[in-house]
């Protein structure tokens, strides 16, 4: 199994706090991303990083923001969180369009 | 703009069926198209991963193809298992974009 975890694995908050999901690899790929799944609507992109400091919006950006200062680590914060946020949040790397491994899943709830 | 589809969103079998998953999309402008299985709670697992140049790719049970031309990918299963219960799921990237585009899933049971 490729080297990633994601931090905390689950968590539950309330409207309008700060949120910040992490997601940590040991392969050294260039490529990470943030997913959404929901049902319905299978996985959506959030962000995705091609290097440190270089990130670009997927297609439900809107309310989340990323970091990525390290090669091994890329962050996803919510500034605000709202109970559309409520999800459960996978984190994945990849080589250039090549095979993409998938983190275990962070489960947020927003009350 | 690209769509992924894939149907049905859920399938079940008795135990020893061959089956076929089905994936369509809009634009045959992809570069590669892969599939993952996902378990209840899991990350996902990636299956197979087919080039825009290939016509199909094996592992094991496991059989891809893709057709560009006509905007489809089939999962050939063979000989199922209760342990291949899952939801399936294909992804296309096409070329100029490192982002990869998902279908909702087909959820598979198979009966012992």
């Amino acid at each position: 199994d490729a080297g990633i975890t994601q931090s905390p694995r689950h968590k539950v908050t309330e409207t309008g706090t700060p949120v910040t999901l992490r997601c940590h690899q040991t392969e050294n790929h260039r490529y990470m991303y943030w997913y959404r799944q929901d049902p319905g609507h299978g996985l959506r992109l959030i962000h995705y990083s091609y290097g440190v400091k270089d990130t670009d919006k997927g297609e439900v950006s809107d309310g989340y923001s990323v970091s990525r200062s390290k090669t091994e680590d890329f962050l996803l914060t919510l500034e605000s969180a709202t109970s559309s946020q409520t999800s459960v949040y996978f984190c994945a790397i990849s080589e250039g369009r090549d095979t993409q491994y998938f983190g275990p899943g962070t489960r947020l709830t927003v009350l | 703009k690209q769509e992924v589809t894939q149907i049905p969103a859920a399938l079940s079998v008795p135990e020893g069926e061959n089956l076929v998953l089905n994936c369509s999309f809009t634009d045959s402008a992809i570069y590669n198209l892969q599939w993952f299985r996902q378990d209840p709670g899991k990350g996902l697992t990636s299956l197979l991963l087919i080039q825009s140049s290939q016509r199909e790719q094996t592992s094991g049970r496991l059989n891809a193809s893709l057709d560009k031309s006509s905007g489809r990918s089939t999962l050939y299963i063979a000989a199922s298992q209760p342990g291949d219960s899952a939801t399936y799921l294909c992804a296309i990237t096409t070329s100029g974009t490192y982002k990869y585009i998902f279908g909702t899933g087909t959820r598979l049971k198979v009966l012992a």
